[in-house]
């Protein structure tokens, strides 16, 4: 069975702090996928970062960076010099490698006041 | 592409009615997925479909719940009768190789 846990429910900053939403996940499996989708007020869900577990590399796009750590399971994404449009709710997801069937975290909801 | 399309955005039936999603996803993809999403248990996976074909049908709640693929540019999900608890707003997902594509999701509101 696969499993995600998002421990932070609800993480409120002030703008330019940095942030780290963190992820941690089960699995069986000895190859998957990670993700981390944006959900903003709107309510679309907006891809940010796909990663397969080959490769453990960490990731930097911007102001977004993704730590991945396959000893510890876990699969962080902080935000550098936060900003009020990253105000959203954040969500981590496994997927297998095979049945593609994406799993979803119960989601952090992030909050940047100005 | 236009992406994954589903329709109606928003949908208000009354209780009992059947209600009826549809999904059109992206050209080429070959697996398509239902999520569910609510405040009290998140985005579930409800069904996904392999070329066209249902791979996984656990997470459908219950038997008023069906979903069905005839083609590969096509997907319905159907809730006969509807209930109230059935209020939530549902995407559908498709996938090529691992990588997702949601569509805007639509909010059923069950009164």
């Amino acid at each position: 069975a696969q499993k995600v846990t998002q421990a932070q429910t609800e993480i409120s900053v002030v703008e330019k702090e940095d942030v780290t939403l963190d992820c941690v996940y089960e699995t069986r499996d000895t190859t998957y996928y990670l993700f981390w989708y944006k959900q903003p007020p709107s309510g679309e869900l907006v891809f940010l970062i796909r990663r397969n577990s080959f490769d453990e590399q960490n990731e930097i796009s911007g102001r977004y960076s993704w730590n991945f750590q396959k000893s510890t399971s876990s699969f962080n994404f902080t935000i550098t010099a936060s900003q009020v449009v990253d105000s959203a709710v954040y969500f981590c997801a496994l997927s297998s490698y095979n049945n593609n069937d994406m799993r979803f975290g119960a989601g952090t909801r992030l909050t940047v006041k100005p | 592409d236009a992406g994954v399309i589903q329709s109606p955005r928003h949908e208000v039936t009354e209780m009992g009615q059947e209600v009826t999603l549809r999904c059109k996803p992206i050209s080429g993809h070959d697996y398509l997925f239902w999520y569910r999403q609510t405040m009290m248990r998140g985005l579930e996976l409800l069904i996904y479909f392999n070329n066209n074909v249902p791979i996984d049908d656990s997470g459908m709640p219950e038997d008023r719940f069906s979903a069905k693929m005839p083609n590969a540019s096509f997907s319905t999900l159907k809730i006969q009768p509807s209930e109230p608890r059935d209020s939530a707003v549902y995407f559908c997902a498709s996938s090529l190789r691992g990588g997702y594509t949601f569509g805007s999701g639509t909010r059923l509101t069950v009164v």
